[in-house]
């Protein structure tokens, strides 16, 4: 009965390479995100998605592109690595009153 | 420029003492604040919230204060329990339809027992 889940849960691959992260709520919520907490452990919200439209995009590199195949999936897919890439990614969904559900993270690691 | 703040990366408690985890926000327009609590490879979970028109709200151990004027919220847990420790990090709502939310960079909390 997990809420939020995300796949994989560790990723280790070399710079240049394209990978993708999947997310799934099962909460039923129209609102999804995708967080980066990056090495000083700061929370930061890149992409949210409601009803599958992109609703914020908190200037982030190009190489990242969200994709929402419907309202209960958000995926994550990020061309050509960089070192500075690596970090955790929380996957989030929202009720209505705005508190957020998250997933259990995505530790990505590039080498 | 972070619009919430957590000055205190650490703290430590003994157990059965109160923790008090401190939280400050520069933008007026929040209209909703909440708190999380993050264990180690896991993501953070909801504990407790408060909307901008109240001052107090409580859920059993847990309890946060709300001080608008000075733009400050706290989270007080009592009695603390080992099992809380964790990081704790604050968050606020904008006041817009997207429900965005801006963290803190959290507090880890140790509670000794």
């Amino acid at each position: 009965d997990t809420a939020v889940s995300q796949t994989p849960k560790y990723l280790v691959t070399q710079m240049g390479n394209d990978k993708s992260i999947k997310c799934e709520q099962n909460l039923g919520h129209d609102t999804m995100y995708w967080y980066k907490q990056d090495s000083k452990k700061f929370l930061k919200i890149m992409f949210s998605y409601n009803n599958k439209e992109l609703i914020i995009n908190e200037t982030v590199p190009n190489r990242f592109s969200p994709k929402s195949p419907d309202k209960a999936h958000l995926n994550l897919h990020i061309n050509s690595l960089e070192l500075g890439d690596s970090a955790v990614y929380f996957c989030a969904s929202t009720n209505p009153h705005g508190r957020q559900f998250f997933g259990p993270g995505t530790r990505l690691t590039v080498l | 420029d972070q619009q919430v703040k957590q000055n205190s990366p650490s703290l430590s408690v003994q157990e059965g003492r109160i923790s008090i985890l401190n939280c400050d926000y520069t933008n007026s327009m929040f209209d909703y604040f909440l708190w999380y609590k993050k264990y180690p490879a896991e993501g953070p979970t909801f504990l407790i919230s408060i909307s901008s028109i109240k001052d107090k709200n409580e859920d059993g151990r847990f309890t946060v204060f709300l001080n608008k004027s000075a733009k400050h919220l706290s989270l007080h847990i009592v009695p603390s329990q080992p099992g809380d420790s964790a990081v704790y990090f604050c968050a606020a709502k904008d006041g817009g339809a997207t429900n965005k939310l801006i963290f803190g960079t959290g507090t880890l909390l140790a509670v000794q027992p």
